[in-house]
């Protein structure tokens, strides 16, 4: 079942705004990775985080493996209509599978 | 990053028929790849994970003998729906793991509607 639990689950903004989505669990993990997804497309890999407390940048996106290594966060700055679309984060369970484990996404929605 | 090219991205069928989807790594090699369905508005639910040169291993509830896994090759594995009933419309994709196995991949995915 899904073990991952994802926020928030919906978020509408105004250009040049910062947003902050999390992913928690009760389990602990090695791998966080986050994915945007667009419409009708296959999610496209963000960042990768394999480090409890690193902390990544890509651009204006910058995503934190969290200490506890049972959390991660996604934030994005100064958003623009682009960064529309729906935002999945993804772990590797520590003593698991090679399979990742998705959260249920976080769809965001920026207006102009 | 490493790129998986999935095709057809969006195929129409009659019920009864089959559908084959592949899915290919362009520019490295996927000892393992991951096949997905996904439902509108929801997450990705993985359908099986398929291992070149080995039987795929598939999650519970997924009928092995509705949705034929073959990965004969290091950089191609093809998802083929077998006689395709409307039930079986969504959106597949498929994901291949880096060479350390530490990032996954994704294809841009498969519409399938079938009528």
């Amino acid at each position: 079942g899904q073990q991952l639990n994802q926020s928030p689950q919906s978020m509408f903004i105004q250009e040049g705004e910062d947003v902050s989505m999390n992913c928690t669990s009760s389990s602990i993990f090695n791998t966080w990775l986050w994915y945007k997804q667009d419409p009708g497309e296959g999610p496209v890999l963000l960042i990768a985080l394999y480090k409890a407390g690193e902390l990544t940048s890509n651009g204006r996106l910058t995503a934190q493996f969290g200490t506890t290594r049972k959390d991660s966060f996604l934030n994005i700055s100064a958003s623009i209509p682009s960064d529309v679309g729906i935002y999945f984060c993804a772990g590797r369970l520590q003593g698991g599978s090679e399979k990742l484990v998705f959260g249920k996404g976080t769809k965001l929605t920026v207006n102009p | 990053g490493a790129v998986v090219s999935q095709h057809p991205s969006r195929v129409i069928c009659k019920s009864g028929t089959s559908v084959k989807i592949e899915c290919r790594s362009l520019d490295f090699q996927a000892t393992t790849m991951f096949w997905y369905r996904q439902f509108p508005k929801q997450s990705l639910m993985l359908m099986a994970t398929s291992n070149e040169g080995s039987k795929a291993t598939y999650e519970q509830g997924v009928e092995k003998d509705k949705f034929l896994i073959n990965h004969a090759s290091l950089t191609l594995s093809t998802l083929t729906v077998t006689s395709a009933h409307p039930e079986d419309s969504s959106f597949y994709i498929c994901s291949a793991e880096d060479r350390e196995g530490e990032k996954l991949f994704f294809g841009s995915g498969t519409q399938l509607s079938v009528l």
